[in-house]
């Protein structure tokens, strides 16, 4: 069964931190997407990567950077939090870009 | 112009009806299409591909029109658990990257 994992479902940080959100996927997949999903805007893309140590900035790539040292891997860095990143954040994978995409089960983080 | 647009609905139909969406995109090379289903509070799952000549499971039926740029998901005879949220999603020409375009989704709500 295919399988991507982040790393928490929740997590509350006070603004200023440095945050780190974890997805790894089991699948062997070239491509892996961060997207932040807010109510009445949909999921909006942050960054994706489609090898590793590659990234691509995606629609909403301010305040965030990433992180893909192993295929598995990618990792999305809140370098500091601020009370408008408050937010559900989805990680993706897909072994092409025009193949289907599957999600972790997402990570409501809180910025205090 | 949004890359993807959808009607946010909700949609409210009884058991038993025929409900349909459009969505539209902007950019006319784009590769390929699908239809995503997100429940409440879970991550979204692939539903359908859409082809250029149309394709149908089950109950569902998705058709592409290039000319009119849009895209369309037909539900025959509602259940229940068809309720949820549907989303678009374009995956734009490669020169853009292997990523995937998410419209903000159209919610659907059957009642008995």
């Amino acid at each position: 069964d295919v399988k991507v994992t982040q790393s928490s479902r929740y997590l509350v940080k006070r603004t200023g931190e440095k945050v780190f959100l974890e997805c790894v996927q089991d699948m062997d997949h070239e491509n892996m997407f961060w997207y932040r999903q807010d109510p009445g805007l949909g999921l909006r893309l942050i960054y994706f990567s489609y090898d590793v140590k590659m990234k691509e900035k995606g629609d909403i790539p301010e305040g965030y950077s990433v992180s893909r040292e192993k295929k598995e891997r990618f990792s999305l860095i809140l370098e500091s939090a601020s009370t408008n990143q408050t937010s559900m954040y989805l990680c993706a994978s897909s072994l092409w870009g025009n193949t289907e995409a599957f999600f972790g089960q997402g990570t409501r983080l809180t910025v205090v | 112009r949004k890359e993807v647009e959808q009607d946010p609905g909700p949609f409210n139909v009884p058991e038993g009806a025929t409900v349909a969406f459009n969505c539209t995109y902007s950019n006319s090379a784009s590769q390929s299409f699908f239809w995503y289903r997100q429940d409440c509070r879970k991550e979204p799952k692939l539903l359908m591909s859409v082809y250029s000549s149309g394709n149908e499971d089950g109950r569902f039926t998705a058709q592409l029109n290039r000319a009119s740029q849009y895209i369309s998901l037909l539900i025959r005879d509602s259940k229940l658990s068809d309720s949820a949220t549907y989303l678009c999603v374009v995956v734009p020409p490669m020169e853009y990257g292997n990523k995937l375009v998410f419209g903000a989704g159209t919610i659907l709500r059957v009642k008995s």
